[in-house]
């Protein structure tokens, strides 16, 4: 089966600008997770869907980030504006029922904020 | 509120050696941990995961420990090999339904 996409890959912006990041995650998995993982640290959650339904997004930054998932299929993930500290990589999780509640990872997306 | 801790934070051994990875966590009413491995600039690859009823599973060179009551985890890797370097990731799922990664711990092996 397909893994978990995510797009971009890399992404370089300034301070200020605002960016989006995408998430494909695998066919019938109905929970969504995305994470953020700044350098030397494990990936810290940010929110968290089943199907198009937050279940949880307290550790979000809700001032300027900004998570949908419409249809409970694909998600996106917006941050506006952006900081410095901003700068990490934003990974996409999903899990199925029935896979022993594994969590299958995308390869993530690099952001720089300068 | 549930903490997960690695040690150690990054590891050498020469190529060949068993070595032992930890992970600890502070409040035993997990649901289950999982354990990844993380290459640079990559996302997270899946190793092994136990259930709380579960004291161990195994994979290959790859063997995970579970003691819930002292609140810890470890990785065996069996004769290691300079492909098995990364940055190696425990994390507990809780059972709110949260999943909480420790900072992970660095491997080298060295040929």
């Amino acid at each position: 089966e397909a893994g978990v996409a995510q797009s971009p890959r890399y992404k370089i912006i300034e301070k200020r600008q605002s960016v989006a990041f995408w998430c494909n995650p695998i066919s019938g998995h109905a929970t969504l997770y995305w994470y953020q993982q700044i350098l030397g640290q494990g990936p810290k959650l940010l929110i968290q869907f089943q199907n198009n339904g937050v279940v949880d997004d307290s550790q979000l930054p809700k001032d300027r980030f900004s998570a949908e998932r419409l249809k409970g299929v694909d998600s996106t993930l917006k941050i506006q504006p952006a900081k410095l500290e901003d700068s990490a990589v934003y990974l996409c999780a999903s899990r199925g029922q029935g896979t022993g509640n594994e969590q299958f990872f995308g390869p993530g997306t690099r952001l720089t904020v300068l | 509120k549930q903490e997960v801790t690695q040690i150690p934070a990054a590891l050498s051994v020469p190529e060949g050696e068993n070595l032992v990875l930890n992970c600890s966590f502070t409040d035993s009413a997990i649901y289950n941990l999982q354990w990844f491995r993380q290459d640079p600039g990559k996302g997270l690859t899946s190793l092994l995961l136990i259930q709380s009823s579960q004291r161990e599973q195994t994979s290959g060179r790859l063997n995970a420990s579970l003691d819930k009551s002292s609140g810890r985890s470890t990785l065996y890797i069996a004769a290691s090999q300079p492909g098995d370097s990364a940055t190696y990731l425990c994390a507990v799922k809780t059972s709110y339904d949260k999943v909480i990664f420790g900072p992970g711990t660095s491997l080298s092996v060295i040929p």
